[in-house]
């Protein structure tokens, strides 16, 4: 059972356009949420989280959105830049402070 | 500050041959471990994650496993590594006060 989806595969932008990453989950108790970006054979570096108690947070380029009535949130990425062609992770703090539960990605492709 | 250091960075097995993979943190004490892998073309699958010394947790069933002898190091191991253990495998901590995870950069396994 997946509690984290992020159903799309991949994504393809054009260079200075708005990416938009979505991911979706199902446990209400999940109360933080983070962003990973992750290049080929290396790990992820954390990008940008959001608590439950909020509905944004922006850092530069990036903004999470989170819709809790819908559990959904977002990942806005303006302007998009060659750079941010990665794998980009949604992740969720479990109901244990241990748990961590990982999205299965969305591959991101910035085209020129 | 906090470093996390994974090695060998690539490894080249062969089928039935011994796995030991180490991971250690600098800088923190008392941090949460976990041990991810990251098959092609897929998402991050928890193997195991550790709360303390000599405290492993495996998340599935499998020819792995954990061991932790000291605050900071954790360890994973094959005793007979089988060709599905290919893979990317991650090493990550996290504080107890911290949500996000940081991880380290990674070994590719390619067992043949």
């Amino acid at each position: 059972d997946q509690q984290v989806k992020q159903n799309s595969p991949s994504l393809s932008v054009q260079e200075g356009r708005i990416s938009i990453l979505n991911c979706d989950y199902t446990n209400s108790m999940f109360d933080y949420f983070l962003w990973y970006k992750k290049y080929p054979a290396e790990g992820p570096t954390f990008l940008i989280s959001i608590s439950s108690i909020k509905d944004k947070n922006e850092d530069g380029r990036f903004t999470v959105f989170l819709n809790k009535s819908a559990k959904h949130l977002s990942l806005h990425i303006v302007p998009s830049q060659p750079g941010d062609s990665a794998v980009y992770f949604c992740a969720a703090i479990g109901p244990f402070n241990y748990q961590l539960i990982w999205g299965a990605g969305t591959k991101l492709i910035i085209k020129p | 500050s906090q470093t996390i250091h994974q090695w060998p960075a690539t490894l080249v097995q062969p089928v039935g041959s011994p796995l030991s993979l180490e991971c250690t943190v600098e800088g923190t004490s008392n941090p949460n471990l976990y041990w991810y892998r990251q098959a092609a073309g897929r998402g991050l699958q928890l193997l195991f994650y550790s709360v303390g010394i000599g405290q492993i947790s495996s998340e599935v069933p499998q020819n792995l496993s954990a061991s932790r002898p000291q605050d900071r190091q954790f360890i994973l191991s094959s005793k007979k590594l089988l060709l599905s253990d290919s893979g990317f495998y991650l090493c990550a901590w996290r504080g107890r006060l911290n949500t996000e995870a940081f991880f380290g950069q990674g070994t590719r396994l390619t067992v043949v």
